[in-house]
């Protein structure tokens, strides 16, 4: 998906262990984004980067850390999983700017998802 | 606090039927509102987007009706086929608190689309 790579695709882990996502892309884009889709609730952001060692929260972020050590990679860590943070996690690149929809247009590029199940 | 409120939750079409999505928002600082499309199993593609200078904009069979007074939008799609079934999300981005884009995009909770044969 226009190179970007989540891994794992899936996992079912237990209550209380800690779990990382990993996105990667290959197109070196400054803005990467962690999502979380649910039911009920579409897509909500957890946290955002917007340069390495840069990141800041979204709306749902208790629970969850990131890091961004380089640029092509963004991951999500759940330092104690919760059956709360069974979700399916999307992982997202900006490719906004003057060519793609003007200033100021935030056009996302998501990857296939990341499906996390916490018993 | 729902910044993007979307209706209806799901929506049944008959094929070559037009489907329509309303979403609206509060927060005049929005300045883009894109729509995105998901297939089962696939991370959302965005499928068309508008800015608030304009009242209407069209690519194909699917239009972005904008009304800025009334703080709404809406997505049409015409002749709908069954190939269009999927979710569908608008969302909205716009400007931070120096005039520059924050840079986030929020979403609507979805809307369910099933295009009947």
């Amino acid at each position: 998906d226009a190179g970007i790579t989540q891994s794992p695709r899936h996992k079912v882990t237990e209550t209380g262990t800690p779990v990382t996502l990993r996105c990667h892309q290959t197109e070196n884009h400054r803005y990467m984004y962690w999502y979380r889709q649910d039911p009920g609730h579409g897509l909500r952001l957890i946290h955002y980067s917007y340069g390495v060692k840069d990141t800041d929260k979204g709306e749902v972020s208790d629970g969850y850390s990131v890091s961004r050590s380089k640029t092509e990679d963004f991951l999500l860590t759940l330092e104690s999983a919760t059956s709360s943070q069974t979700s399916v996690y999307f992982c997202a690149i900006r490719k906004g700017g003057l060519k793609t929809g003007g200033s100021g247009a935030n056009v996302l590029t998501f990857g296939a998802g990341s499906r996390l199940t916490v018993l | 606090q729902q910044q993007v409120k979307q209706s209806p939750q799901s929506l049944i079409v008959q094929k070559g039927g037009i489907s329509i999505i309303n979403c609206a928002y509060e927060n005049t600082a929005f300045d883009y509102f894109p729509w995105y499309q998901q297939f089962p199993g696939k991370g959302p593609a965005l499928l068309i987007a508008i800015r608030p200078d304009v009242s209407e904009k069209k690519e194909g069979r699917f239009t972005i009706s904008f009304n800025k007074s009334a703080k709404q939008f809406s997505l049409h799609i015409m002749d709908s086929q069954p190939g269009d079934s999927a979710t569908y999300f608008c969302a909205a981005s716009g400007r931070g608190a120096g005039g520059g884009s924050n840079y986030k995009l929020t979403f609507g909770k979805g809307t369910l689309l099933t295009v009947n044969p």
